[in-house]
C-alpha cells in the first residue's frame, strides 16, 4: 500500500465555488503529480512538481493551479468551479533514486461533481 | 468534464483462463515500462515493471513481455480470477524526467 492520501474522496459543489483538493504523501517522494480522469477513460497529466517550490503544467490544459510549499503536500485549487470540471482527480508521487525507473504511486482519487 | 479521449477497449474472460492485455507505445526512447491495475473507485495500483534491457519479467501470476522492435508491451495474467476485474493501464517513461505516458487502458472483466 502506498502512503499517499487524498481528501475529500467525494465533493459536490455549486458553480463558481473555490475548491482545494488535498494530496499528501508520507514517503518523502520529491516528485508529485495530478491527473484528471473521466470515467472509463485515460489518465491525463495536468500538473507536476519536481520538488518544493517547483510546479509545472502537464500535457492537458487545466484551469486549476497547484502549489508545493512542503515536500509532502501538493494541493490543487480551482478558483471558480464549473460543470466542465466534473471529473476524477488523481494524485501520485514518485522518488528519483534511480533515474528512469520512477514508479508512480497513486492516491485513491477525488471524485468532483460541479452542479 | 468533457470526454476528449477514447473509450477503453474491453476483454472478457472466464475464471481460470489466462488473459493477455496488449499495449502499444510510441516513444522509441522509452526505457522503463509499468503496468497498473485500477479498480472501480480507486487509484491505479502498481502491478509490475520492466526495463528496456529486458524482454520478459515475471511476477506472481503476471508476466510482462516487451517487444522494442514493434514498440509493444503485453501483460499476461495466469488463471484469471474475478478479483482481477479492473482497468489495466500501461505506462512508459520516456525522455521527460520523471514523467510517465499512460496508454489507453483495457477493461478486463472476469466471469465466474
Amino acid at each position: 500500500e502506498a502512503d499517499i492520501y487524498q481528501t475529500p474522496r467525494y465533493l459536490v459543489i455549486g458553480t463558481g465555488k473555490k475548491i482545494t483538493l488535498e494530496c499528501s504523501q508520507t514517503m518523502g517522494h520529491d516528485k508529485m503529480y495530478w491527473y484528471q480522469q473521466d470515467p472509463g477513460m485515460e489518465l491525463h497529466l495536468i500538473h507536476y512538481s519536481y520538488g518544493v517550490n517547483s510546479t509545472e503544467k502537464g500535457d492537458l490544459s487545466s484551469e486549476s493551479t497547484v502549489s508545493r510549499i512542503r515536500t509532502e503536500h501538493f494541493p490543487l485549487t480551482l478558483e471558480s468551479a464549473r460543470p466542465s470540471h466534473t471529473s476524477q482527480y488523481l494524485c501520485a508521487s514518485s522518488e528519483s533514486h534511480v533515474v528512469g525507473q520512477e514508479t508512480q504511486y497513486f492516491g485513491p482519487g477525488t471524485r468532483l461533481l460541479v452542479l | 468534464g468533457e470526454s476528449v479521449g477514447l473509450h477503453l477497449p474491453t476483454l472478457s474472460v472466464q475464471e481460470g483462463d489466462n488473459s493477455i492485455i496488449n499495449c502499444a507505445y510510441s516513444n522509441s526512447a522509452s526505457d522503463y515500462f509499468i503496468w497498473y491495475k485500477q479498480e472501480s473507485g480507486k487509484g491505479p495500483q502498481f502491478i509490475i515493471d520492466i526495463r528496456s534491457n529486458m524482454d520478459k519479467r515475471q511476477g506472481q501470476r503476471v508476466t510482462v513481455l516487451l517487444n522494442k522492435t514493434v514498440k509493444h508491451l503485453s501483460l499476461q495474467i495466469a488463471a484469471t480470477q474475478p478479483g482481477d476485474s479492473a482497468v489495466y493501464f500501461c505506462a512508459d517513461h520516456g525522455t521527460s524526467y520523471g514523467k510517465l505516458t499512460f496508454g489507453q487502458g483495457t477493461i478486463l472483466t472476469v466471469h465466474p
